[in-house]
């Protein structure tokens, strides 16, 4: 069945330094979601990504779907103690079923 | 606007014990609803989804089953639990095959 792998599992980072998690699969998505998970926490959704190699920014946060649609990046510049928490992508598989990739937890040090 | 409830929000239960976990949606009509458990530290795994009322599409063969028995209710339930049951559990909604999924705040279950 559909598989969307996250890298890296962990991201420890210093406040101000960048990062990026990046979602993978070997088959070509539909679409990319991506949520944010706080610790103790429900996801909440940020964007998604449905046309090949679109990108987009909600101020810090740039969101990227590669032009093959198997691949997608979330990038933060400039990171700040309130970007702590798990990205996961997502992705629908079928028409109702949602594929969650296996998420990448940030923490930002102070 | 939307909002969805679960209850309770916090379970401590005995192994062999039944469960019923409750997920209400308000403010939109015939939407798509999902379980999920979440182990400590993990991701999501989708468990349930019901496109309809009475309709459940099960991903996961194990000691867990769900109902549809309104619109905006989807129950969780176990006849038995197992200490492999513990978890947070997230119910979810959307509106349409690839739209915004929207979760509730979940309830962390503890088997012992």
């Amino acid at each position: 069945g559909q598989q969307v792998m996250q890298i890296p599992q962990y991201q420890h980072v210093q406040e101000g330094e960048d990062f990026t998690t990046y979602c993978n699969s070997s088959t070509t998505l539909s679409n990319i979601q991506w949520y944010k998970q706080r610790p103790g926490g429900h996801p909440v959704f940020l964007i998604q990504l449905v046309k090949s190699g679109e990108v987009k920014k909600q101020k810090r946060l740039t969101f990227q779907f590669g032009e093959a649609k198997k691949n997608s990046s979330l990038h933060i510049t400039a990171t700040q103690t309130t970007d702590v928490g798990t990205y996961f992508c997502a992705s629908t598989s079928g028409t109702y079923k949602y594929i969650f990739g296996t998420g990448t937890r940030l923490k930002v040090l102070a | 606007s939307q909002t969805i409830h679960q209850w309770p929000a916090t379970l401590v239960q005995p192994v062999g014990s039944p469960l019923s976990l409750e997920c209400t949606v308000e403010g939109t009509s015939n939407p798509n609803l999902y379980w999920y458990r979440q182990a400590a530290g993990r991701g999501l795994q989708l468990l349930f989804y019901s496109v309809g009322i009475g309709q459940i599409s099960s991903e996961v063969p194990q000691n867990l089953s769900a109902s549809r028995p309104q619109d905006r209710q989807f129950i969780l339930s176990s006849k038995k639990l197992l200490l492999s049951d513990s978890g947070f559990y997230l119910c979810a909604w959307s509106v349409g095959g690839r739209e915004t999924q929207y979760f509730g705040p979940g309830t962390r279950l503890l088997v012992l």
